[in-house]
């Protein structure tokens, strides 16, 4: 089955890039998504990704798919305390694609 | 406007009570689902549900039941509370369609005493 994997913290100073990464096993997956989770509350959709584009831009996020290493990063520009998070790369179980396999989740710390 | 709400935020609870954690979503979806999230191990599934009184076991539903009667509502219960079911329990829902997501509820943070 699908196995989606990503590091725990990351922290980044206010006003740099953030970059999170994301790898996964299936190759057959034709979307991939990342979450947000702010404090407190419930798992929101960011974006997401077909899996026949490798890149994908909207406004201070940027997608990057790179399908033969099966590697997802996102990056945040200008890094706000706002986007103080655990974000979560996510992608459908192969098995039955109406249930989606979540990553652990990346907890991003701003430093001031 | 897409929502999930679920019954309670926060939740305390003793040893070996039976516990319920009610979901319900306002967009007629076909699947709902109940995670647990805990630190370091992310989202785990417990149960989820593709249709009324239609239910599939996750990767952790051992102590766990699900009941969905009607198709807006899914309740988790707990028949016999225990310590290592204090956490954070998080509701979905999806139609099941194409590159639908999943909708989260806001969670219940359940401490089991």
């Amino acid at each position: 089955g699908e196995d989606v994997e990503q590091s725990l913290f990351l922290s980044v100073r206010e006003g740099d890039s953030s970059v999170i990464n994301c790898t996964y096993t299936d190759s057959s997956s034709t979307y991939l998504y990342w979450y947000k989770q702010e404090p407190g509350a419930g798992l929101q959709l960011l974006t997401y990704i077909f899996s026949n584009m490798d890149m994908k831009q909207d406004q201070r996020l940027t997608v990057l798919l790179n399908k033969k290493d099966k590697h997802l990063s996102l990056r945040i520009a200008d890094t706000q305390t706002g986007d103080s998070a655990i974000y979560f790369c996510a992608a459908p179980d192969p098995n039955r694609d109406d249930k989606i396999i979540f990553g652990k989740g990346t907890r991003l710390h701003i430093l001031p | 406007d897409v929502k999930v709400t679920q019954s309670s935020r926060y939740l305390v609870k003793r040893t070996g009570e039976k516990v319920f954690l009610e979901c319900v979503q306002d967009m007629d979806h076909e699947n709902m689902f109940w995670y647990r999230q805990d630190p370091g191990l992310g989202l785990r599934l417990i149960y989820f549900s593709y249709d009324v009184k239609m239910k599939e076991k996750g990767d952790i539903p051992e102590g766990y039941s699900v009941s969905r009667e009607k198709k807006e509502r899914f309740s988790l219960i707990l028949e016999s509370a225990s310590t290592n079911q204090t956490s954070m329990y998080l509701c979905a829902s999806n139609s099941g369609v194409g590159t639908d997501t999943q909708y989260f509820g806001p969670g219940t943070r359940l401490t089991v005493l």
